[in-house]
């Protein structure tokens, strides 16, 4: 049981350069979350979705783009890099936000700089 | 506005001490308060997780407390470890949004030998 897994674990683009981050969980979880963590700043929500099929912008979405066409993959793709979009990213998962002590395992996390 | 405040920012203490950090929040309306370890370069792990009618709970050498009234929470380390060298973030659910979930900033912790 691997849990929640990222690749890559650290990535440099270039300015206008176009890049995939991937995300999986293998404990058939529902609920799936992509954060950025800028340095000295709490975690922002940049997507999210409840399930295969369905995904919706959190707080800060702009310059992004999901999908999730399976239950255990939830890529963000960046399409136009940016030196605003420097951070780290995480992914999250979850079986139900339902639940009162619903719990969130997050990945290792992907390091991204662009310049 | 959903607020979620962190302090100290940053401490350094000696292995085997104690110490205590803190964390006041105004998110309303309120779910329950999670505080979370992250090593660096991981991701978050949880501690505890505290709905408003518990007043403490404890997770090893690690307790938090929470008074619902003040909106104040701390977490509590006791004899410290090397190994609990990282950021602690405090973080509150119920305000609403996609993942109802408000982060704090964190405090990193530095235990020195």
């Amino acid at each position: 049981n691997a849990g929640v897994t990222q690749t890559p674990k650290f990535r440099i683009l270039k300015i206008g350069q176009s890049m995939t981050l991937q995300c999986t969980q293998d404990m058939n979880h529902n609920y799936m979350y992509w954060y950025r963590q800028d340095p000295g700043m709490g975690l922002k929500l940049i997507y999210y979705s409840v399930g295969a099929g369905i995904t919706d912008k959190g707080e800060v979405p702009n310059g992004y783009n999901v999908s999730r066409s399976t239950t255990e993959d939830f890529p963000l793709r960046l399409e136009l890099a940016a030196p605003s979009q420097t951070s780290v990213y995480f992914c999250a998962s979850t079986q139900s936000q339902t639940y009162l002590y619903y719990e969130q395992y997050f990945g290792p996390g992907t390091r991204l700089t662009v310049t | 506005k959903n607020q979620v405040e962190q302090s100290p920012q940053s401490l350094i203490i000696l292995e085997g001490k104690n110490c205590t950090l803190q964390c006041n929040y105004t998110v309303s309306p309120f779910s329950n308060l999670r505080w979370y370890k992250q090593d660096t370069g991981r991701g978050p792990v949880s501690l505890t997780i505290m709905t408003f009618s518990e007043n403490t709970k404890s997770n090893g050498r690690y307790t938090a407390t929470l008074d619902a009234d003040t909106k104040q929470s701390s977490l509590h380390i006791t004899a410290s470890q090397l190994s609990d060298s990282a950021s602690y973030i405090c973080v509150v659910s119920g305000g609403g949004g996609a993942d109802g979930l408000t982060f704090g900033k964190g405090t990193h912790l530095i235990i020195q030998p």
